[in-house]
């Protein structure tokens, strides 16, 4: 059974400062990673994928790849009170069906 | 918007009636993913689609759901007999291709399914 594991939250972190998202994965066979953004009651949206170990960086966001430890995480720098949403991890294999952890709850305090 | 589409947005069905849920992928994509999202739950994988054919529907239940996706027109998700169970969340994924290079998927708005 192929499983993407998220802290379920809810993470707290002041307005302007660094929120950190973590997530585990079973399968060693995947390949791709994806963090979304899901804002209460929206559908999810893609705001970083990562395929090669080390960092990837795309504004604010930064995205971690470890494969030797199976771990994924998301940097979110300066976070707002817009970032409050829950963030959705999700791993691929060679092909096409994406796992997707339960997300982790993000609320950015002004 | 070139952005992936699904109607209706929200659909009320009594136990017993079908239900029909629509998506159209993104512009230049040709690859279909449905996923279902229960309350509290993360969001499973249900089928996978190209033109005309079934690449994957490992995760549908193996009754009641159907779906395809014609050489015309939009993929369909069929709902026979619908259940309370059922209430969901039902989101479409398109994508580019199915390789891990070009896999990157795009939600639709979803549907919004109750069952009363």
């Amino acid at each position: 059974q192929k499983e993407v594991e998220q802290n379920s939250g809810p993470l707290s972190v002041p307005e302007g400062a660094i929120a950190s998202l973590n997530c585990t994965y079973s399968d060693r066979g995947s390949q791709s990673f994806f963090w979304y953004r899901q804002y209460s009651g929206k559908s999810p949206e893609l705001i970083m994928f990562i395929y090669s170990n080390g960092d990837k960086e795309d504004g604010r966001f930064t995205a971690q790849l470890n494969k030797a430890s199976q771990y994924v995480s998301l940097l979110i720098r300066d976070s707002q009170p817009s970032d409050s949403a829950t963030y959705l991890c999700a791993a691929g294999g060679s092909n096409y069906k994406l796992t997707f952890g339960k997300g982790t709850l993000l609320t950015v305090n002004p | 918007n070139a952005g992936v589409m699904q109607n209706p947005r929200h659909l009320v069905r009594r136990r017993g009636q079908e239900a029909r849920l629509r998506c159209s992928p993104m512009k230049g994509h040709s690859h279909v993913y449905w996923y279902r999202q229960l309350p509290e739950e993360g969001l499973k994988f249900m089928v996978y689609l190209q033109k005309e054919n079934i690449i994957d529907e490992s995760g549908m239940p193996k009754e009641r759901f159907s779906a395809e996706f014609p050489k015309e027109g939009p993929s369909i998700l069929r709902i026979q007999q619908v259940v309370r169970g059922d209430s969901a969340a039902y989101f479409c994924a398109s994508s580019r291709g199915s390789s891990s290079s070009y896999n990157e998927q795009f939600f639709g708005p979803g549907t919004r399914l109750t069952v009363l």
